[in-house]
């Protein structure tokens, strides 16, 4: 069972701010790494994967990957009272079936 | 737009009857999935399938079937309804020879079991 953890939550932060967002992984075979957005009651969204170990910006948003130490992490800078949701962190080993997360709840504050 | 769309959207059923769940596709893709999400404890595979004439089990098929009817459309039944299936269940897609294995989700369907 490939295991992936993230933490809970929630995360509060003020508008403007970067919120920092964590997730390891138990499967050191894992080659993809994907983070969803998933607003309440709604179905999650692709904001962004990465696969390279180091930094992948799109926007506002920064996936970081350190396969060495079995980590992932996504940083919104700019937070805006929209980026509120429950983040999903998902893995996969190129066996195409993803490992979720339960997921991080974002509370941006204005 | 190419799309995943499910139906019913919401469903609210007694415990012991069968149950259908629909999931249709016009993305082209040959890969399709159900998930079902419970309150802290994320999204769990339940079944997937990856042509018309492959099906797969997941990590908690007990109690759910699935059928491929074509490579747009993949259905989840629940032969016998009971209360702890009370989640919420999506459809996702994907295609073989991408990238990545980036899956799509449908708007998901809200299934209450009395």
């Amino acid at each position: 069972q490939k295991e992936v953890e993230q933490n809970s939550g929630p995360l509060s932060v003020p508008e403007g701010a970067i919120a920092s967002l964590n997730c390891t992984y138990s499967d050191r075979g894992s080659q993809s790494f994907f983070w969803y957005r998933q607003y309440s009651g709604k179905s999650p969204e692709l904001i962004m994967f990465i696969y390279s170990n180091g930094d992948k910006e799109d926007g506002r948003f920064t996936a970081q990957l350190n396969k060495a130490s079995q980590y992932v992490s996504l940083l919104i800078r700019d937070s805006q009272p929209s980026d509120s949701a429950t983040y999903l962190c998902a893995v996969s080993s190129n066996d195409y079936k993803l490992s979720f997360g339960a997921g991080t709840t974002v509370t941006v504050r204005a | 737009d190419a799309d995943v769309t499910q139906t019913p959207r919401n469903r609210i059923t007694k415990t012991g009857k069968r149950i259908m769940l629909e999931c249709s596709q016009t993305k082209g893709h040959d890969r399709m999935y159900w998930y079902r999400q419970d309150p802290g404890l994320g999204l769990r595979l339940i079944y997937y399938s990856f042509d018309v004439k492959d099906i797969n089990k997941g990590e908690i098929s007990d109690g759910y079937s699935v059928s491929r009817q074509a490579q747009a459309k993949f259905s989840l039944s629940l032969e016998s309804a009971i209360p702890n299936q009370t989640a919420l269940y999506f459809c996702a897609t994907s295609i073989s020879g991408a990238d990545t294995d980036t899956q799509y989700f449908g708007p998901g369907t809200r299934l209450t079991v009395l």
